[in-house]
Order: structure tokens, then C-alpha cells, then sequence
């Protein structure tokens, strides 16, 4: 069964600390992987993308990184601000575009 | 540039009352989804329509009905609301070429 899982599903830190968001995936075949932040109330806004043949890409303070071997991808984030406050959700698309498997999300807590 | 624009924001309707949600967006995008999220959940695919005059059914499309009224909208239907459709509901649009996927900023539904 196609599923892609994140962990931890919470993490509190303090402003100014980096942190790193992790995800595994099962989705066979494999065409792309995404980054969204969601903040509350609102719809996810995509971070990253990235395709089989990369192994990182960054936007910003937000840098991803994608093992298609052992299917791992996880997202750094730098220099943490209170404003990153949010849900990183890690979506990964298979055979078709149309359809996107869901990770169901960490939940990001900076602190002052 | 509104992006993707869903209406209401937020709706409680008594079980077994219908009600529609609207979806518009402004990118001349082809593709089109509804998904619901619920708590500890990813994101699931109710309905989508890879380009004006289709649509297919997703993960979870019992108790829908879509519409692609034409290219920028996309209205999602419940005929008998039930309280197992408590949820937050999403539009988004795709530009296929690109990967980009742009959501909507939710409709939170409340069934009693």
C-alpha cells in the first residue's frame, strides 16, 4: 500500500534553533516529492519539489533532501523564526500526477 | 491574482441537509481536486478533474457529487450531509507542466 509517513508528529523549539523533519515513504512508482507548510486555518503553500534525479533543493531558510534508494526525504529547517510555526507536510505522487499520497503531517511549535 | 478562492469558509448544516461548495480559481490551470482533511490525517482525494468536461472519482467519494461548471470552476456537492463528513474540505488546481499545485484556503463543515 502506497503510504508516506512523518515523524515526529510534533516538535516545539526554540527561535533561533534549527530543526529537522523527517519522511518515509512506501509510493511505488515513484515520479516526485513535496514539501507544503500549512499554517492554521489555511491551505498548505508548497516549499519544495523535487524529482527522482534530485537530492536537494532549498527554498530560503528550508532546505530539502530526498534518498529515492532507501525512500527518505527530510526538511531542514534553519535559524528558526516564529513565524514557521505550522504543519510541514510531506506529499509524495506515484504513477500520476492527479493523485497525491499525504503524509499526515508535523506540527512545528517555535517558541520565543 | 486571488489564486484559488473556495466558498463558504465555514458552514454547519443539520444532517441530511444538501448544500454545494463553490471553488474558482484565476490561473488558467487545467486540473482541479477537492480533498477533505481530517485530525491525524493526510489530506484525501474526494474528487478531481484532470481538465474541463472530466471528472473521476478519488480516494474517498462516497456521499459527493463535482461539477466543472467550466476551466476555473469546480463545485463539490453533498446530497444527504452526515455527520461523518465533519471535516475541512480543500480545492486546489494544478498546473501539470510544473508540478504546481495551489490550494484553496478551506471550508471548514460542520454536520450535527
Amino acid at each position: 500500500k502506497n503510504q508516506v509517513e512523518q515523524s515526529p508528529q510534533s516538535l516545539i523549539i526554540l527561535e533561533g534553533k534549527n530543526c529537522t523533519l523527517q519522511c518515509n515513504y512506501t509510493v511505488s512508482p515513484f515520479s516526485n516529492l513535496r514539501w507544503y507548510k500549512q499554517d492554521t486555518g489555511r491551505g498548505p503553500v508548497s516549499l519544495t519539489i523535487m524529482t527522482f534525479s534530485e537530492n536537494t533543493k532549498s527554498n530560503g531558510r528550508y532546505t530539502a533532501t530526498l534518498d529515492a534508494d532507501t525512500k527518505q526525504s527530510s526538511l531542514h529547517i534553519t535559524a528558526s523564526q516564529l513565524s514557521d510555526s505550522a504543519s510541514y507536510i510531506c506529499v509524495v505522487s506515484g504513477d500520476s500526477s492527479y493523485k497525491l499520497i499525504f503524509g499526515s503531517g508535523t506540527r512545528l511549535l517555535v517558541r520565543p | 491574482n486571488a489564486g484559488v478562492t473556495q466558498t463558504p469558509k465555514f458552514q454547519v448544516l443539520k444532517t441530511g441537509q444538501s448544500m454545494t461548495l463553490q471553488c474558482a480559481q484565476d490561473m488558467n490551470h487545467n486540473s482541479m481536486y477537492w480533498y477533505r482533511q481530517d485530525p491525524g490525517m493526510g489530506l484525501r482525494l474526494i474528487y478531481y478533474s484532470a481538465s474541463e468536461g472530466t471528472t473521476d472519482k478519488g480516494e474517498v467519494p462516497n456521499g459527493y457529487n463535482v461539477s466543472r461548471l467550466n476551466k476555473r470552476e469546480f463545485s463539490l456537492r453533498l446530497e444527504s450531509a452526515a455527520p461523518s463528513q465533519t471535516s475541512v474540505y480543500f480545492c486546489a488546481s494544478s498546473d501539470i507542466v510544473n508540478y504546481g499545485y495551489t490550494f484553496g484556503s478551506g471550508t471548514r463543515l460542520t454536520v450535527v
